[in-house]
C-alpha cells in the first residue's frame, strides 16, 4: 500500500514549455486534489475532482488543468509554463468526509 | 470569504518547554478543523482533527488542540517539545463539509537544545 504517490518529485523547465505532473493512489478514493506551496502562504487548492471524469477549479486555477480519466489518477498539467508557477506541488486523496492523505510533493522550477 | 490566520510565523521554544500554536478562522458555523505537520522536504502528516463532539482533541506525537466555538480558535498544544518536533505546521478548515481544506499560512518550530 503505497498512499499517495507524485511523478516526478522534481523538474527545471523553461518558460513556455508544458508538462504534466502524475498523482496516483491506491486507497480507492473518491476525492483527489492538487494543491501549490508557497512560502508564507500555506497550500493553496488549484483543482479537484470528487470522482472518476469529474474535475471542479480551486482557488488558484489560471495556468493548470487536469484531467482524473481513471479513479487512482490525477493528473496536473502546465500547458505553458511561466516563472509564477515555480512552486511546490502536492497531491491529496480522501474518501470525503475524512483525512486528505498527502503525497512528497513535486519541486518545480520555471526559468 | 473563509479565512484560517496563523499569527506566528516563525515560533522558537528550548526542548522540554510546552507549545502553543496558534490558529484562528472565519467561518459562520463550525467547520471541520485539522492540524498537520510538515518536516523539511516531506509532505503533509495529519496531526489531529476535530469533526465535532468533545472539544479537546488529541493526536498523534503527543500534540493536542482545543477548539474554542467563541474565539473561533482551534490551537495545538504540546507539554514538552522534543527536538524531532522542529517542523512547520499547519492549521487548516474545511468548510460545511465541502471536501475543501483551507490553510493558514503556516508556522514554523525552531527546537533549541
Amino acid at each position: 500500500n503505497a498512499g499517495v504517490t507524485q511523478t516526478p518529485k522534481f523538474r527545471v523547465l523553461k518558460t513556455g514549455q508544458s508538462m504534466t505532473l502524475l498523482c496516483a493512489q491506491d486507497m480507492n478514493h473518491e476525492y483527489m486534489y492538487w494543491y501549490r506551496q508557497d512560502p508564507g502562504m500555506g497550500l493553496r487548492l488549484i483543482h479537484y475532482s470528487v470522482g472518476e471524469g469529474t474535475t471542479a477549479k480551486g482557488e488558484v486555477p489560471d495556468g493548470y488543468n487536469v484531467s482524473r480519466l481513471k479513479k487512482q489518477n490525477f493528473l496536473l498539467g502546465l500547458e505553458s509554463a511561466a516563472p509564477s508557477q515555480t512552486s511546490v506541488y502536492f497531491c491529496a486523496s480522501t474518501h470525503g468526509e475524512d483525512t486528505q492523505y498527502f503525497g512528497p510533493g513535486t519541486r518545480l522550477t520555471v526559468l | 470569504a473563509q479565512s484560517v490566520t496563523q499569527p506566528d510565523i516563525h515560533i522558537t521554544v528550548s526542548e522540554g518547554a510546552s507549545l502553543e500554536l496558534r490558529c484562528n478562522y472565519s467561518y459562520g458555523a463550525t467547520p471541520y478543523l485539522f492540524w498537520y505537520v510538515q518536516s523539511p522536504g516531506q509532505g503533509l502528516q495529519l496531526l489531529l482533527k476535530y469533526f465535532s463532539g468533545d472539544t479537546l482533541v488529541q493526536g498523534i506525537k503527543g500534540f493536542e488542540a482545543e477548539f474554542k466555538r467563541s474565539q473561533s480558535s482551534f490551537n495545538l498544544r504540546k507539554p514538552s517539545v522534543h527536538w524531532s518536533d522542529a517542523a512547520e505546521y499547519f492549521c487548516a478548515v474545511e468548510p460545511g463539509n465541502t471536501g475543501k481544506l483551507i490553510f493558514g499560512q503556516g508556522t514554523t518550530l525552531q527546537v533549541k537544545p
